[in-house]
């Protein structure tokens, strides 16, 4: 059974870093490009950044460019986020999730980043 | 990159059919055969119903078809159930590897 797990969320000061981790397992992790998503509260899915099978690409959109970086552990089966000088428009649900570069076909349950003073 | 244009909101009777719109440019949704559709439940995480504009994943029922003509692509939902009631979001592939989604649309089911 596909399993992705993300942790590493909770409550920063704006400007402040926070890493995501998402443990994958039930799967051949190394055989899959990976991403993540997030929602604000109340808000839409809005994609965050992608990561080929090997970590040799990765890809952002242009509200994290610069701020967050994405990479992967193959030996460990997990992926990570890298965020730093967080905004309270950062604040969200952030899922990681399984698939190829153009859509995602497993999902973990997300881990809530909250930017607030 | 915009978000791409969905209704926010359609609704229909039980067995009835629905379609849900999914508007963008020709840098997205008109460039690429790679439109994706998710479903998402309240406080839940979003389930892939279609990718590649058409293509079904292994176990969603065949009442879900996706298309797309010009820069629009939609998802129509046939035999209309009440699980079906639900958000769903549609993403398309922007090139340089970026994806962008959809504002959502609320399906109720009446």
């Amino acid at each position: 059974e596909v399993q992705l797990v993300e942790s590493g969320g909770g409550l920063v000061q704006p400007g402040g870093s926070l890493r995501l981790s998402c443990a994958a397992s039930g799967f051949t992790f190394r055989s899959y490009w990976m991403h993540w998503v997030r929602q604000a509260p109340g808000k839409g899915l809005v994609w965050v950044s992608h990561i080929y099978n090997d970590g040799s690409s990765t890809s952002y959109a242009d509200s994290v460019r610069g701020r967050f970086t994405i990479s992967r552990d193959n030996a460990k089966n997990t992926l990570y986020l890298q965020m730093n000088s967080l905004r309270a428009e950062d604040t969200a649900v952030y899922y990681c999730a399984r698939g190829q570069p153009s859509f995602s076909d497993y999902w973990g349950q997300g881990t809530l980043v909250t930017v607030s003073s | 990159q915009s978000a791409l244009t969905q209704p926010r909101s359609v609704s229909g009777s039980p067995g009835q059919s629905v379609t849900i719109s999914c508007t963008g440019t020709s840098s997205d949704v008109g460039g690429y055969n790679y439109v994706s559709w998710y479903q998402q439940h309240p406080g839940k995480a979003p389930k892939l119903m279609i990718y590649d504009v058409s293509k079904r994943p292994s176990g969603v029922p065949d009442r879900f078809s996706g298309s797309k003509s010009g820069n629009t692509a939609s998802l129509t939902i046939s035999g209309l159930q009440a699980e079906d009631e639900a958000d769903y979001y549609c993403c398309s592939y922007t090139g340089s590897y970026s994806l962008v989604f959809g504002g959502g649309t609320k399906l109720t089911v009446l």
